[in-house]
C-alpha cells in the first residue's frame, strides 16, 4: 500500500525565521504532489503543488522541493508569520489517480 | 463565489441513527471525494466519484453510503452500521487526476 509520512510531528519556529517541513513517500510511481495547510476546525487549503518532472517550484513565500531519488518532499516557508501556524499535510497521487495523505506536521510560530 | 460547501458544520447522532452529510460544489468538477479525519491520522478515503451516477469505495467504505445523482452534489450517509462514526468529515472535488479542493468539513459526534 501507499505510505506518506512526515519526519517530525511538530515544529516551532520564531516569527521571521524560515520553516522547513519534510515528507517522505514510498511509491516511486507517484507523479503529483501537493502541500496543504489546515487550520484548526477547518478544511485543508491548497498551498502549492509539484509534478514529478520538476524538482523545485516556488510560490509566494513558499517553495516545494522534490527529490525523487530518495522519495522526499519538503515545504519551505520564508519569513514565517503567526498566520502560518497550522498543520501542514503532504499528499501524493499515484497512477491510479488516488491521493494519499500524510499525518501532518503542526507548525507553531512563536512571536 | 465558487467553492465547496458542506453542511451542517456540526452534527450529532444518536446510536442507531442514520445521518446524511451534504456536499455541494459549483466548480464544475467531475470528481468528488469523501474523507474521514481522526486526530493524529492522515485523511482516509471513504468514497469517491469521477462522474455522475458512478462512485467507488475507498479504503474505509464500510458503514457509509453515497449517491451522485447530480454533478454538483455528493451526499454521504453515515449508517448505523458504522460503529465509530465520531470524526471530522471532509468533502473534496477536482478535475479528474488534478488538484483536490476541500470543503470546510462537518464534525460528527455520536451521543
Amino acid at each position: 500500500g501507499e505510505s506518506v509520512g512526515l519526519h517530525l510531528p511538530t515544529l516551532s519556529v520564531q516569527e521571521g525565521d524560515n520553516s522547513i517541513i519534510n515528507c517522505a513517500y514510498s511509491n516511486s510511481a507517484s507523479d503529483y504532489f501537493i502541500w496543504y495547510k489546515q487550520e484548526s476546525g477547518k478544511g485543508p487549503q491548497f498551498i502549492i503543488d509539484i509534478r514529478s518532472n520538476m524538482d523545485k517550484r516556488q510560490g509566494q513565500r513558499v517553495t516545494v522541493l522534490l527529490n525523487k531519488t530518495v522519495k522526499h518532499l519538503s515545504l519551505q516557508i520564508a519569513a514565517t508569520q503567526p498566520g502560518d501556524s497550522a498543520v501542514y499535510f503532504c499528499a501524493e497521487q499515484n497512477t491510479g489517480n488516488q491521493f494519499y495523505f500524510g499525518t501532518g506536521t503542526s507548525l507553531t510560530v512563536i512571536p | 463565489d465558487g467553492g465547496i460547501t458542506q453542511s451542517p458544520k456540526y452534527l450529532f447522532r444518536k446510536e442507531g441513527q442514520n445521518v446524511t452529510l451534504s456536499c455541494e460544489q459549483n466548480l464544475n468538477h467531475d470528481a468528488m471525494y469523501w474523507y474521514r479525519q481522526d486526530p493524529g491520522q492522515g485523511l482516509r478515503l471513504i468514497y469517491y466519484s469521477q462522474i455522475v451516477n458512478d462512485f467507488q469505495k475507498g479504503d474505509i467504505a464500510e458503514g457509509y453510503s453515497v449517491s451522485r445523482e447530480k454533478k454538483e452534489s455528493f451526499p454521504l450517509t453515515v449508517t448505523s452500521a458504522q460503529k465509530n462514526p465520531t470524526a471530522f468529515y471532509l468533502c473534496a472535488s477536482s478535475e479528474v487526476a488534478d488538484t483536490q479542493y476541500f470543503g470546510p468539513g462537518t464534525r460528527l459526534t455520536v451521543l
